[in-house]
């Protein structure tokens, strides 16, 4: 098993560009994250889905940000226009689901390390 | 390989007993290691941390881990648990000389007893 892959592993870029940055979860898993970790704020819950379906994205900062996952096997997301403040590491990471001995697990990919200048 | 391991899924306390959450990892290098607490239905959230100096990590909420070296451990410790820790919690190390690779355990389910 691969585990959760993400991609770029590195993303540099500058303000005002669009930045995409990818998950594809482990096989068979029904919940999918969306985190973003920084030195001043630790780790932050941006949105997650259940069977493809954004559940809660109250974490999402603001209108430049969006995320989807149009099939079980991949997720985006979406900064447009991005800015400096936006420079952190985002983690992608999914969960088995119900059905599962341990329903809670999640299971994180390597992060994705954005820098905006 | 680099990774982290949770070797129990499952802990259980009794309320006001001191407990240990166990995290060993494989990573080379200095590592900096994180602990995470999630609760039910919520993210995930920033515990504790160790990048030098002192073994022994004071962090929130009255929790503490020390960092061994030579076991590559780094146990998330409470004197005495409240039912209200219970929650689930991670480990992660973060490998700086290899680009700032994060790698997380599978988590432990913490569950105190009244």
């Amino acid at each position: 098993d691969a585990g959760v892959i993400q991609s770029p592993r590195h993303e540099v870029t500058e303000m005002g560009q669009e930045v995409t940055l990818r998950c594809k979860p482990i096989s068979g898993h029904n919940s999918l994250f969306w985190y973003r970790q920084t030195m001043m704020r630790g780790l932050e819950l941006l949105i997650y889905f259940n069977n493809n379906v954004p559940i809660d994205d109250s974490g999402m900062p603001e209108d430049r940000f969006s995320a989807k996952m149009p099939n079980a096997s991949f997720s985006t997301l979406k900064i447009q226009p991005s800015e400096p403040r936006d420079s952190a590491v985002y983690f992608c990471a999914s969960r088995p689901g119900q059905g599962s001995v341990r329903t809670d697990t999640q299971y994180f990919g390597p992060g994705t390390r954005l820098t905006v200048l | 390989a680099q990774s982290v391991a949770q070797p129990e899924d499952q802990v259980n306390v009794a309320e006001g007993n001191p407990l240990t959450v166990k995290c060993t990892y494989s990573v080379s290098g200095n590592p900096y290691l994180f602990w995470y607490v999630q609760y039910p239905n919520r993210g995930l959230q920033f515990l504790l941390k160790y990048i030098t100096g002192d073994n022994l990590v004071k962090g929130s909420y009255g929790f503490e881990a020390e960092f061994n070296k030579s076991q590559t451990s780094f146990h998330l410790k409470k004197p005495s648990a409240l039912v209200s820790d219970s929650a689930l919690y991670f480990c992660a190390v973060r490998n700086v000389e290899t680009g700032n690779q994060f790698y997380f355990g599978t988590g432990t389910s913490l569950t105190v007893i009244p």
